[in-house]
């Protein structure tokens, strides 16, 4: 059964902790995606990755997130340092072109920054 | 730039009976893929169904079926034989395809549209 996981699945942190979000893509997905969801915001695109190259993280706050594909098995974000206004739902998805680029999603992380 | 818009912010639909979700979307390109996903209160992004803007013929999967109309922008979702778990929140999105490469770009999602279903 390929599923995109995603780890850890819900955390809670102080303001200026480090936060680390790591994604495991379906095997044989080249393109790895970041959202995040808000109330306010809606789904919105944070980075991509093809072939573990960053394609666009035109929609990440630089200064404080970082995104990266060590391996084609692994892709992280991390926010350092966390602030309340990053607590949503950070969702991972995957896709290949042989399956006309159909993203699946992981379950998410739940972040809540206090 | 893409947007897509659903007009709809909630929707109520009796068992059994079926229900329409609208979506319109802008765009200049003529190459690229428009999806519905369900979220269910459990938060996760599933995949009900995709349509490429190629294909004149409108997809299908099970209970599900869209009403893809190219020329006026519009992606509409029907929902026959309703059931008790298809309540969730309803996500129209968009994604461009890159002509040179083959590939897709990220999805544009809509605000949402809240299904209930009841007895």
């Amino acid at each position: 059964d390929a599923r995109v996981t995603q780890t850890p699945r819900h955390k809670v942190t102080e303001m200026g902790q480090e936060v680390t979000m790591r994604c495991q893509p379906i095997l044989g997905h080249n393109t790895v995606f970041w959202y995040r969801q808000t109330m306010m915001q809606g789904l919105e695109l944070l980075a991509y990755f093809r072939n573990r190259a960053p394609l666009d993280d035109s929609g990440m706050p630089k200064d404080r997130f970082s995104a990266e594909m060590p391996d084609a098995t692994l892709a992280t974000l991390k926010i350092q340092p966390s602030e309340p206004r990053d607590s949503a739902v950070y969702f991972c998805a995957s896709s290949s072109v042989v399956d006309h680029e159909t993203q699946y999603f992981g379950p998410g992380t739940r972040l809540l920054v206090l | 730039a893409q947007t897509v818009t659903q007009s709809q912010p909630e929707m109520s639909v009796q068992e059994a009976e079926t229900v329409t979700l609208s979506c319109t979307y802008d765009t200049s390109e003529s190459d690229y893929y428009l999806f519905w996903y369900k979220q269910p209160p459990s938060r996760q992004m599933i995949l009900v169904i995709r349509q490429e803007a190629y294909k004149q013929q409108n997809a299908t999967e099970n209970r599900f079926s869209v009403n893809f109309q190219k020329a006026a922008k519009s992606f509409s979702l029907k929902i026959s034989d309703s059931q008790l778990g298809d309540a969730a929140m309803y996500f129209c999105a968009y994604s461009r395809l890159v002509s040179f490469t083959g590939t897709a770009s990220k999805l544009t999602f809509g605000t949402g549209t809240r299904l209930q279903v009841t007895l």
